[in-house]
């Protein structure tokens, strides 16, 4: 079964802080999304990644083939990064499958 | 900026009666997708459309159509909306099945 898990939840932190999502799927995705959506609003993709690591600004995502796992890095987090961050995987369908979500919340 | 853009941000109908939600591009990609995404929840794809070849989701209610008229513009027509289908709904666009998508800033329907 097509699956993505992502771990945690729910986070916080202190405005600052280094910050780490993780996902992590079933064989045979042909590539990975994360994206951010903030309190009602829409979706905005941060990264689109089959390999490799991406680098936008604060924020960085690896992937790990081998391993099944990615990870969303936030660096010098601040309050407006408060957002449900989304880890969504296509595999060999016009698909994608979405992980359930992880809220951040960064405090001042 | 190219972008993909959808009105109204919030639309309020009442009980059965037929709503229309509205999607346009600017990125003229090949692909217009719909999600419903209810509250907590991931979002649902309920159809899309590569060119004009549409497809729907087996578990999409007969309920949603949609129509796209041009490359640029994709409607999703709830013909008799109920209090279940409240919701964000999410139009997104990719350049081909299987590659990034964008997503728009979703319409947030309230059935009365």
């Amino acid at each position: 079964k097509n699956e993505v898990e992502q771990s945690p939840q729910n986070l916080t932190a202190q405005e600052g802080e280094f910050i780490t999502i993780n996902c992590s799927y079933s064989v045979g995705i042909s590539a990975l999304h994360w994206l951010q959506q903030h309190p009602g609003g829409g979706i905005v993709s941060l990264f689109m990644l089959s390999s490799g690591k991406k680098k936008h600004g604060r924020l960085i995502a690896t992937i790990n083939i081998q391993e099944k796992h990615s990870s969303l890095h936030i660096t010098a987090s601040h309050p407006r990064d408060s957002a449900v961050y989304i880890c969504a995987a296509h595999y060999n369908t016009d698909k994608l499958i979405f992980g359930t979500g992880t809220r951040l919340q960064v405090f001042p | 900026d190219a972008m993909v853009i959808q009105n109204p941000r919030y639309q309020v109908t009442q009980f059965g009666k037929p709503v229309t939600l509205s999607c346009s591009q600017t990125l003229n990609h090949n692909v217009m997708y719909w999600y419903q995404q209810k509250s907590s929840q991931a979002p649902k794809l309920l159809f899309h459309y590569y060119d004009k070849d549409f497809n729907n989701e087996a578990d999409t209610p007969d309920n949603f159509q949609s129509r796209r008229p041009n490359t640029s513009f994709c409607f999703l027509d709830i013909r008799s909306p109920g209090l279940g289908d409240a919701a964000m709904y999410l139009c997104a666009t990719s350049t081909y099945r299987g590659y990034e998508q964008y997503f728009g800033p979703g319409t947030r329907l309230t059935v009365t």
